[in-house]
């Protein structure tokens, strides 16, 4: 069974860089789409971007402008930046895999999720 | 955007009853390439990541009892739980991947009456 463990910093100061990593253990990161997912205290869930194994990616536009993500193949990571962060961008932080081979799917695998916190 | 509606926002369900609960997406999610409906359906408990129920609209995910289906076609959906368990306690989403922006519905609470 795929797991996915996100990992960064739980506080970050106003105005400066957000940065998670997420792991992928017992299988490749090859031939899925890689996603970051996010959900504020007692709210919904909103999607931030996903990425593909080659490095294309897509993000969500309402983010577009602070947001970079990427992966590393050779440790079977991925990772989020998000850059002049708010209180607004304080959230439980999720990576999520698709469940289709090279295609859009439904996100089958997720991580246990990171809270971070935006704090002057 | 494609935007996800949910409803309703929340229901309350005595043991052993049906809970329903119906998505709305702004624009179809079907494929007709392919014949598929993008839309999925997650259970959300507290302190925990999403859980993937229902994908294709209507294809149960591997362990998911079978009280649990999914059903509509285009931008209408509904998830039902047949006969609702105290474990089915939950927040639940509908989330299309038709195209991106990624859209989930604003979710909807399932508690026991």
């Amino acid at each position: 069974q795929v797991r996915l463990q996100e990992s960064g910093p739980g506080l970050v100061k106003t105005s400066e860089t957000l940065s998670l990593t997420c792991s992928v253990s017992t299988a490749s990161i090859r031939s899925y789409y890689w996603s970051w997912i996010r959900q504020p205290p007692g709210k919904g869930l909103e999607w931030i971007g996903n990425i593909y194994y080659s490095g294309s990616t897509n993000y969500n536009p309402s983010l577009k402008s602070r947001v970079t993500i990427s992966v590393d193949r050779s440790k079977n990571q991925f990772s989020l930046k998000l850059t002049s962060v708010t209180a607004a961008d304080t959230a439980v932080y999720y990576c999520a895999k698709d469940r289709e081979v090279a295609s859009s799917g439904a996100f089958d695998i997720w991580g246990q999720g990171t809270v971070v916190t935006v704090s002057s | 955007d494609v935007v996800m509606t949910q409803s309703p926002d929340s229901l309350a369900v005595s043991l052993g009853e049906r809970a329903t609960i119906n998505c709305k997406s702004s624009q179809s999610v079907f494929y007709g390439s392919n014949n598929k409906n993008y839309l999925a359906w997650y259970q959300q408990k507290p302190g925990q990541p999403p859980k993937l129920l229902i994908y294709w609209a209507s294809t149960r995910e591997s362990g998911v009892p079978d009280r649990f289906s999914g059903s509509g076609s285009g931008t209408d959906f509904t998830l039902t739980i047949s006969s609702l368990q105290a474990e089915d306690v939950a927040v639940y989403y509908c989330q299309q991947y038709y195209t991106t922006p990624r859209t989930f519905g604003q979710g909807t609470k399932v508690e026991i009456e």
